[in-house]
């Protein structure tokens, strides 16, 4: 099994423009996450998906968009990228409880 | 807000001596508390984790102790190796959607 993999691994936008950022897992797994992580700090939830089809926000969805429509993916959307969307963001998938996440290699992203 | 508390920020450990980090959190709903570890640009990793109704889980030289009515849970390190230095983060799992709330992290440095 690959487990969670993520592209790109690295990408520098422009201010204004809008990128994809793919997830995707071959575990069958029904839940899958997307965080961030900031410089010294901690992950902070943006988008979760407990199914296909099904998605929610989670403690920071301002400027990010998600869909799932295959178990296998979730791709983040981010739209008119600012300089606070810069980041390293990771993407994670569980199976059900006790929900023991798996996490992707991770997309460091500049927005200048 | 939901949130979970992970003291020290950083820790400078000599070998073979005993690494800990502290951990608290808020919400009485959670019912699963997991500690991943994370090197420098990779993903965090599930390295243990502890269910409410146990107040110690041990896997090899990593040992959760867990405190239901102190709201509180440390993760110890025995015999610490400089392999083991990493970023560390609890987290807590809320509710039926797997959603992980992270502590901020701690630095672990092992000296040789």
């Amino acid at each position: 099994n690959a487990g969670v993999t993520q592209t790109p691994k690295f990408r520098i936008l422009k201010i204004g423009q809008s990128m994809t950022l793919q997830c995707a897992q071959d575990m069958n797994h029904n839940y899958m996450y997307w965080y961030r992580q900031d410089p010294g700090m901690g992950l902070k939830l943006i988008y979760y998906s407990v199914g296909a089809g099904i998605t929610d926000k989670g403690e920071v969805p301002n400027g990010y968009n998600v869909s799932r429509s295959t178990t296998e993916d979730f791709p983040l959307r981010l739209e008119l990228a600012a300089p606070s969307q810069t980041s390293v963001y990771f993407c994670a998938s569980t199976r059900d409880y006790p929900y023991e996440q798996y996490f992707g290699p991770g997309t460091r992203l500049t927005v200048t | 807000q939901q949130q979970v508390k992970q003291s020290p920020q950083s820790l400078i450990v000599q070998k073979g001596g005993i690494s800990i980090i502290n951990c608290a959190y808020e919400n009485t709903a959670f019912d699963y508390f997991p500690w991943y570890q994370q090197f420098p640009g990779k993903g965090p990793a599930l390295l243990i984790a502890i269910r409410p109704d146990v107040s110690e889980k041990k896997e090899g030289r990593f040992t959760i102790s867990f405190n239901k009515s102190a709201k509180q849970f440390s993760l110890h390190i025995m015999d610490s190796q400089p392999g083991d230095s990493a970023t560390y983060f609890c987290a807590s799992v809320s509710g039926n959607t797997g959603k992980l709330i992270f502590g901020q992290g701690t630095t672990l440095q092992v000296k040789p």
